[in-house]
């Protein structure tokens, strides 16, 4: 079957540095979307591995190896508005190959605290 | 701007009746998805376009409907049949062309079904 893990909740001291887990076991995968999520707002794309290692864009990077079915997201430098839902999708062959779908994983959910 | 839009972004209506939540690009993207969103649920493929005039089912289209006659727009219809319509449903497109093939989201409607 197709599943994605990440933790619920997690906190976290603004200026400090986060690390948001993800593992996940899908036949024909295909890339691994890490998107943030503010309440009540739509998900917006932060970060794409398809490779194994360290994707690094401003205070986000992300991580994957594909062979221990397993990313993270570090945030550095934590703001509060960083407070928000992170999810990890990722993306696998659908329909026998006929084209890729996502699978979400149900978010965890950052607390910066000052 | 390029952008996807969706209204309305707060939607009531009464048991038994059908709404029709509207998902407009103009990013010039092919293809076009809808989500829902549940607590502690991660995003679920409800149906997906990958081309105008053809759409598929995804993982939970029972109760849905949807058409794709312009590039621009993928409206779904929320039916009497969905047994448990109040959720937030997103509205996402994509560019297939890209490597990436990333989606992207529209700002959401939260239907309430009294």
């Amino acid at each position: 079957g197709q599943n994605i893990d990440q933790p619920t909740e997690m906190t976290a001291t603004e200026g400090a540095i986060v690390q948001i887990n993800c593992t996940y076991q899908t036949s024909g995968f295909n890339g691994l979307f890490w998107y943030q999520q503010h309440a009540g707002e739509a998900p917006t794309f932060l970060s794409y591995n398809v490779l194994d290692g360290l994707e690094e864009k401003g205070r986000f990077s992300s991580f994957l190896s594909r062979s221990k079915g397993y990313s993270y997201l570090l945030l550095k430098e934590l703001q509060m508005k960083d407070s928000a839902s992170y999810l990890c999708a990722v993306r696998a062959m659908y329909y026998g190959g006929a084209t890729n779908k996502l699978i979400f994983g149900t978010g965890t959910l950052l607390a910066v605290q000052p | 701007d390029g952008g996807i839009t969706q209204s309305p972004k707060y939607l009531f209506r009464k048991e038994g009746q059908n709404v029709t939540l509207s998902c407009e690009q103009n990013l010039n993207h092919d293809a076009m998805y809808w989500y829902r969103q549940d607590p502690g649920q991660g995003l679920r493929l409800i149906y997906y376009s990958q081309i105008v005039n053809d759409f598929q089912k995804g993982d939970i289209a029972e109760g849905y409907s949807v058409s794709r006659e312009k590039k621009e727009s993928f409206p779904l219809t929320v039916t009497s049949a969905q047994k448990n319509p109040t959720a937030f449903y997103l509205c996402a497109s994509s560019d297939a062309g890209t490597f990436t093939d990333t989606q992207y989201f529209g700002p959401g409607t939260r239907l309430t079904v009294l």
